[in-house]
C-alpha cells in the first residue's frame, strides 16, 4: 500500500534556526506532492505543492521544498524560522482522487 | 467568500447516540472527503465522494455513514457502532482536475471536535 513517512513527530527549534522536515513516499508512479500547515486553532492550509517542472518549489511564508524523485522525497525547508511558524506540518501525496497523508510533524519555535 | 463550512465546531455525544456532522462547500468542487485526526496519527480517511450520489469507504469507515445528495453537502453520521468516536473530524473538498484529480489541492473546513460523554 502507498504510504507517506514523516520522520520527525516533534521538532523544537530556536528562532532564526534553519528547518528541514523530512517526507518520503512509497509510490513509484507519477505523484503530486503537497505540504500543508495547521496553525494552532486554525484549519489546514496549503503551504506549497509540486506537480511538475522545477523540483524546487517555493511556498508561502518563506518555505520551500525539493522533490527528489530518486529518493522518493519531498523535504520542507526554511532558512530561518520564526516563532509564528509554530504549527503542525503535514506532507501529502495525491494519487488520483485520494490524498495519502503523513502522520504530521509538530514544530515548536522557542522565542 | 468561498469555502468549506463545518458545523458544529464542538459536539458532545452520549454513549449509544448517533450524531451527524455537517459539511457544506460553495467552491463547486466535485470531490469531498471526511478525515479523522488523532494525535500522532495524521489524517485518516473515513469516506470520500467523487460525484453526487456516489461515495466510497476510506481506511476507517466502520461505524460511520455518509450521504451525497447535493454537490455542496457531504454530512457524516457517527453511529453508535463507532467504538472510539472522540476525535477531531475534518471535511475537505477538491476539484476533479484534468488528470483525474492528481493536480488539485484540497481545501479544508475548520473541523468539528466530537467528544463522547
Amino acid at each position: 500500500a502507498q504510504s507517506v513517512s514523516q520522520h520527525n513527530h516533534h521538532v523544537i527549534l530556536s528562532e532564526a534556526a534553519s528547518l528541514e522536515l523530512g517526507c518520503n513516499y512509497s509510490y513509484g508512479g507519477t505523484v503530486n506532492l503537497f505540504w500543508y500547515v495547521q496553525y494552532p486553532g486554525q484549519h489546514l492550509q496549503l503551504l506549497l505543492k509540486y506537480f511538475s517542472g522545477d523540483p524546487l518549489v517555493k511556498g508561502i511564508k518563506g518555505f520551500e521544498a525539493e522533490f527528489i524523485k530518486s529518493k522518493f522525497s519531498f523535504n520542507l525547508r526554511k532558512p530561518s524560522v520564526q516563532w509564528s511558524d509554530t504549527a503542525e506540518y503535514f506532507c501529502a501525496v495525491a494519487l488520483t482522487y485520494q490524498l495519502i497523508w503523513g502522520a504530521g510533524t509538530k514544530l515548536i519555535i522557542k522565542p | 467568500d468561498g469555502g468549506i463550512t463545518q458545523s458544529p465546531k464542538y459536539l458532545f455525544r452520549k454513549e449509544g447516540q448517533n450524531v451527524t456532522l455537517s459539511c457544506e462547500q460553495n467552491l463547486n468542487h466535485d470531490a469531498m472527503y471526511w478525515y479523522r485526526q488523532d494525535p500522532g496519527q495524521g489524517l485518516r480517511l473515513i469516506y470520500y465522494s467523487q460525484i453526487v450520489n456516489d461515495f466510497q469507504k476510506g481506511d476507517i469507515a466502520e461505524g460511520y455513514s455518509v450521504s451525497r445528495e447535493k454537490k455542496e453537502s457531504f454530512p457524516l453520521t457517527v453511529t453508535s457502532a463507532q467504538k472510539n468516536p472522540t476525535a477531531f473530524y475534518l471535511c475537505a473538498s477538491r476539484l476533479k482536475g484534468g488528470t483525474g484529480g492528481l493536480n488539485t489541492e484540497a481545501f479544508f473546513g475548520q473541523g468539528t471536535r466530537l467528544t463522547v460523554v
